[in-house]
């Protein structure tokens, strides 16, 4: 497809469990970026990957969640042991190239409910 | 670090007439880009609009256009005949130049259209 495109949409989870959220961003695009969105709020920042690279990762909340992009494509998103806090639409989006100016694409989210 | 303020956190306005969204802004950066999005009901984050800090003039994409106060640090949304399909939440969002450009979002406008 021509976009970001994320799965799953929907993902309802126990506490307790672990989640895998993925991302296949538009293809060649460079950088990629995870955020977090509560319900009423902008999106916050969690990790960025420059190809395969993770060159920053200061906004992941705790030491449960984990992000990789092994083959600098491809990203997922992994949440162990959720808690009800993590609930909250997870956005990708991913960026062609490194100047200023370039817009970020996003991907429609996925949206994470924590029982 | 930056940082994006909106203050509306709801607006409504007549089909067909202008809405002027706020935006302002903080950051240290000499150099910086700021946008607006638009997040529909559906959750996908639509880009709309782009200023760099540096482009002498306001940057117009159709009927959006950017008032972008430098010295006030301010950089407004305005919509120019509204239509009902411009119902959604917008966020304005800044990002630095140094690096690969982590965005900042604010929390967002809701606007609601009336007929």
């Amino acid at each position: 497809g021509a976009g970001v495109s994320q799965s799953p949409r929907y993902k309802v989870a126990k506490r307790g469990q672990d989640v895998a959220l993925r991302c296949d961003p538009i293809s060649g695009h460079v950088s990629l970026f995870w955020y977090q969105q509560a319900l009423g709020q902008g999106p916050e920042f969690l990790t960025y990957f420059q190809n395969e690279a993770q060159l920053d990762k200061s906004g992941l909340p705790s030491d449960r969640f984990f992000a990789e992009r092994p083959e600098g494509s491809v990203s997922t998103l992994k949440i162990q042991r959720t808690q009800q806090e993590d609930s909250a639409v997870y956005l990708c989006a991913s960026r062609g190239g490194l100047a200023g100016g370039d817009e970020q694409f996003f991907g429609p989210g996925t949206r994470l409910t924590v029982l | 670090a930056q940082k994006i303020t909106q203050t509306q956190p709801g607006m409504f306005v007549q089909e067909k007439e202008a809405v002027t969204l706020d935006c302002t802004y903080d950051t240290s950066d000499p150099s910086y880009g700021l946008f607006w999005y638009k997040q529909p009901s559906s959750g996908e984050m639509i880009f709309l609009i782009y200023q760099g800090s540096y482009d002498q003039q306001n940057a117009t994409e159709g009927r959006y256009s950017l008032n972008f106060q430098k010295a006030r640090k301010s950089a407004n949304l305005v919509i120019s005949a509204s239509q009902l399909g411009d119902s959604a939440m917008y966020f304005c969002a800044m990002r630095g130049t140094g690096g690969y450009q982590k965005v900042t979002f604010g929390t967002g406008t809701k606007l609601q259209v009336i007929p």
